[in-house]
């Protein structure tokens, strides 16, 4: 069953942590992107990664930090340095069609 | 800046009636534009695609036309149900991976 998953659904996080985002695809799609999305606005690119070993800034990358060693995964980090950090994150790969398929996404929130 | 604007934010309909949302883009160069459903704490899933030289696309109950000249889309919900409640996002894909999000519209059917 191919698909793009994200963990964990619910993640909290204290003032000063970092925290990390897990996302996971068998969709053997080259590119892959993080998002955040806020009430009533539009989605929001963080990073984006093109080919493993490589990724770059989206329009709101402070803060944030990702890696790709691999081509299935693409994870987020949240920085302490990110100081409005609670939001929706949705990660997603896209195919040669432009396609995204999205994972289910993941609520944080800083308590 | 590119840009996707929807409208409306939000409606209300009640089970069994159209309606039809909005979208107008200054994306270019433009390769196509999607309209995906986004169910609260969900992914967005794609609904329907459309490239440059299509000017409409069914799935189902749901019609999406495209004005490339007038940079404009329209999705119709036909004999809306209850499942329909969502947010409808219009997105516009450039050549080169590059996704442009608009800030979706929220459909609320009631019986």
């Amino acid at each position: 069953d191919g698909g793009i998953t994200q963990s964990p659904k619910y993640l909290f996080r204290k003032e000063g942590q970092n925290v990390t985002l897990s996302c996971e695809q068998n969709l053997n799609h080259d590119a892959m992107y993080w998002y955040r999305q806020d009430p009533g606005q539009g989605l929001r690119l963080i990073y984006y990664s093109q080919i493993v070993n490589d990724f770059q800034k989206g329009d709101i990358a402070e803060g944030y930090s990702v890696s790709r060693e691999k081509k299935e995964s693409f994870p987020l980090t949240v920085t302490s340095a990110q100081k409005n950090p609670t939001a929706f994150y949705l990660c997603a790969s896209i195919n040669r069609d432009t396609e995204a398929f999205f994972g289910q996404g993941t609520r944080l929130t800083v308590v | 800046k590119n840009q996707v604007e929807q409208s409306p934010q939000s409606l209300i309909i009640l089970e069994g009636k159209n309606c039809t949302l909005q979208c107008n883009y200054t994306v270019s160069p433009f390769s196509n534009l999607r309209w995906y459903k986004q169910d609260t704490g969900r992914g967005p899933v794609s609904l329907t695609i459309m490239t440059f030289s299509e000017n409409t696309k069914s799935n189902g109950r749901y019609t999406a036309t495209l004005d490339a000249d007038t940079k404009q889309s329209s999705l119709h919900i036909t004999a809306s149900q209850l499942s329909d409640s969502a947010s409808y996002i219009c997105v516009v894909s450039e050549y080169d991976y590059k996704l442009s999000f608009g800030a979706g519209t929220t459909v609320t059917v009631r019986a």
